[in-house]
């Protein structure tokens, strides 16, 4: 069965840094996400992307992260200066047409910033 | 703000019986979503009902929804104990189509 795969599992990184969160969504899915959920919360909207760009953003999604799909299968969230609040599980997700379909998710990134 | 809310924030219950769970909402959907995720895990997607729906089946799941009460509900019938998990329940809104709306979720306990 396809699936959402996201790399690395698991990073730790320090204060400032950046981080680059890398998924592979389903291949022929046509919209992109990321959700992030900290220790305890709930589970937060970032960004969607579609059609090689972003069509939503929240609050969130400020200067400091950046979205790409640098080919026909990797789509990627980066974290240029990584602070302690940034600690989080992050989801990537992918769905067919839009949110009028389900949304698959990843197995999650746990970002740890020290 | 729009996000779903689950009750009860915890459930606990033996294998064998029902378990319901229930999402309130604020303005108009498009979409309500039901969610599981296991300890530390992905969000894995249960079922999908649109705001014409009133209710769907999938296997043991039964999700209702009412618009007029701005609510829905997830039952899961002869629970067994590998349900134990967190339940979501998100929303789409019919302007923003894509971004789910999360709620704080209902943490599911079944005792074998």
């Amino acid at each position: 069965e396809p699936e959402v795969t996201q790399t690395p599992s698991h990073q730790v990184t320090q204060m400032g840094q950046e981080v680059i969160l890398r998924c592979v969504p389903i291949s022929n899915h046509l919209y992109f996400y990321w959700y992030r959920q900290i220790l305890g919360q709930k589970v937060e909207f970032l960004v969607s992307f579609y059609n090689n760009e972003i069509s939503e953003k929240s609050e969130i999604f400020d200067d400091q992260f950046s979205v790409e799909r640098p080919d026909g299968s990797n789509f990627t969230l980066k974290i240029r200066s990584t602070k302690l609040e940034d600690s989080a599980m992050y989801f990537c997700a992918s769905s067919a047409i839009d949110g009028a379909t389900e949304a698959f998710f990843g197995q999650g990134t746990r970002l740890t910033v020290v | 703000s729009q996000q779903g809310e689950e009750d009860p924030q915890a459930l606990s219950i033996q294998e064998g019986e029902n378990a319901t769970m229930n999402c309130s909402y604020k303005t108009s959907i498009n979409n309500l979503q039901w969610y599981r995720q296991n300890s530390g895990r992905g969000l894995v997607h249960l079922i999908l009902i649109r705001s014409n729906e009133r209710e769907k089946h999938s296997g043991r799941l039964r999700v209702t929804l009412d618009t007029s009460k701005k609510s829905s509900s997830l039952l899961i019938t002869a629970s067994r104990a590998a349900d134990t998990a967190s339940y979501f329940c998100a929303t789409v809104l019919g302007s923003t189509l894509g971004r789910l709306y999360f709620g704080r979720g209902t943490q599911l306990t079944v005792w074998p």
